[in-house]
């Protein structure tokens, strides 16, 4: 079974703070995805990355897919109150996806 | 706008009841999933459908069964509702082919079984 471990579990920071959250695996991707899910609401995709070593950025958020392409990282500069929520990383098997354990981000005002 | 609806936001059941989780998808998607998130334990995968009448077990199928007579909707059933099953139960759908990793999901069912 593909494993994704997410570091940290949780995290609250204060508003305007940088932040990095952590994706891993023993296991190869072909591609990872993140997700954030917000209270009451449904996962929703943020980004997928495909290819090792690739950076892609969704304003404030900066993606990165480990070479080896069995990691991520997540970083959000000056985080606002409007990112606080659940951040999953997901990688592909077939039609299914294999979601990790999560990072619940509290941002403080 | 793309759309997965789950037909309740809270439900609260007995222990023996059997519970019906109906999820609808206005995409046209082949697939469709049922997830149960726990505190600390992402989600996780209690069973897929492929196509209709098509369903295969995911990664904690016991206790749980499923129906999709229809291409648009899934059903999630609990025969006899346990306090074990007490969680978010989150219900996705994606594409075939290009993109077919992208999930689209509901707001998710809250279920308190007591």
């Amino acid at each position: 079974t593909q494993l994704l471990e997410q570091s940290p579990q949780f995290l609250s920071i204060q508003e305007g703070e940088n932040l990095t959250v952590y994706c891993n695996s023993s296991s190869v991707f072909s591609s990872l995805q993140w997700y954030r899910q917000e209270p009451g609401e449904g996962p929703v995709l943020l980004v997928t990355v495909v290819t090792g070593g690739e950076v892609k950025k969704l304003k404030r958020l900066t993606f990165q897919f480990g070479d080896a392409r069995k990691d991520s990282s997540l970083h959000i500069t000056a985080a606002q109150p409007g990112d606080t929520g659940l951040y999953l990383c997901a990688g592909p098997r077939n039609e299914k996806l294999t979601f990790g354990t999560g990072t619940r981000l509290t941002i403080i005002p | 706008d793309v759309k997965v609806t789950q037909s309740s936001r809270y439900l609260v059941k007995r222990t023996g009841e059997k519970v019906f989780l109906e999820c609808v998808q206005d995409m046209d998607h082949e697939n469709m999933f049922w997830y149960r998130q726990d505190p600390g334990l992402g989600l996780r995968l209690i069973y897929f459908s492929y196509d209709v009448k098509m369903k295969e077990k995911g990664d904690i199928p016991e206790g749980y069964s499923v129906s999709r007579e229809k291409k648009e909707r899934f059903s999630l059933i609990l025969e006899s509702a346990s306090t074990n099953q007490t969680s978010m139960y989150l219900c996705a759908s994606s594409r075939t082919g290009f993109g077919k990793n992208i999930q689209y999901f509901g707001a998710g069912t809250r279920l308190s079984v007591l």
